[in-house]
């Protein structure tokens, strides 16, 4: 069954619009991790952010933000004032302690144009 | 600080040939050590993890193996290629020395293509 779901396949904006992805996960743990990765064009993921299940305080990084909500079981990251390079495929991930592997979603193509 | 590796960038070969993809990483020890592929279409599927020297886990039956010969560097072969193999092979580390939830930083990645 799949833990992690990402249900935007891709989405197009334009240049210093506002993006939000969204990421709902599947758990019976108490005590998990989520994630989220970039991976720009050149393949390589980039690690953005790592939340505990316990911590719900909502996160912001620079344009990044992260807004984690136990009760709809989401993990929705957006960008605002986007820019053209962060274009990439974004995935979601999750890890429970009872498996201690990362379960990612399909991932979500972000295109921002100029 | 922590960098992985990994190599060839990219690869090109006939079907029924070998492979060999090869993961280090620096700046750490014991780490885990994982490997996944992503075909066409995006989805990450994760091949191998090793949490330490000679300890390897599959996780899906395929043409691929994996050994762990040194603490930091992990190799991914095949003895005979199928065109089903080909695809962008990613390795990443995290701190273990156990099943771990930790943080997983990922290799640049080796494109496969299988002809």
């Amino acid at each position: 069954a799949q833990k992690v779901t990402q249900a935007q396949t891709e989405i197009s904006v334009v240049e210093k619009e506002d993006v939000t992805l969204d990421c709902v996960y599947e758990t019976r743990d108490t005590t998990y991790y989520l994630f989220w990765y970039k991976q720009p064009p050149s393949g390589e993921l980039v690690f953005l952010i790592r939340r505990n299940s316990f911590d719900e305080q909502n996160e912001i990084s620079g344009r990044y933000s992260w807004n984690f909500q136990k009760s709809t079981s989401s993990f929705n990251f957006t960008i605002t004032a986007s820019q053209v390079v962060d274009s990439a495929v974004y995935f979601c991930a999750l890890s429970e302690t009872s498996w201690g592997k990362l379960q990612f979603g399909a991932g979500t193509q972000v295109v921002v144009t100029p | 600080s922590q960098t992985i590796h990994q190599w060839p960038a990219t690869l090109v070969q006939p079907v029924g040939s070998p492979l060999s993809l090869e993961c280090t990483v620096e700046g750490t020890s014991n780490p885990n050590l994982y490997w996944y592929r992503q075909a066409a279409g995006r989805g990450l599927q994760l091949l191998f993890y090793s949490v330490g020297i000679g300890q390897i886990s599959s996780e899906v039956p395929q043409n691929l193996s994996a050994s762990r010969p040194q603490d930091r560097q992990f190799i991914l072969s095949s003895k005979k290629l199928l065109l089903s193999d080909s695809g962008f092979y990613l390795c990443a580390w995290s701190a273990g020395g156990g099943p771990s939830t930790d943080t997983q930083y990922f290799g640049p990645g080796t494109r496969l293509t299988v002809l």
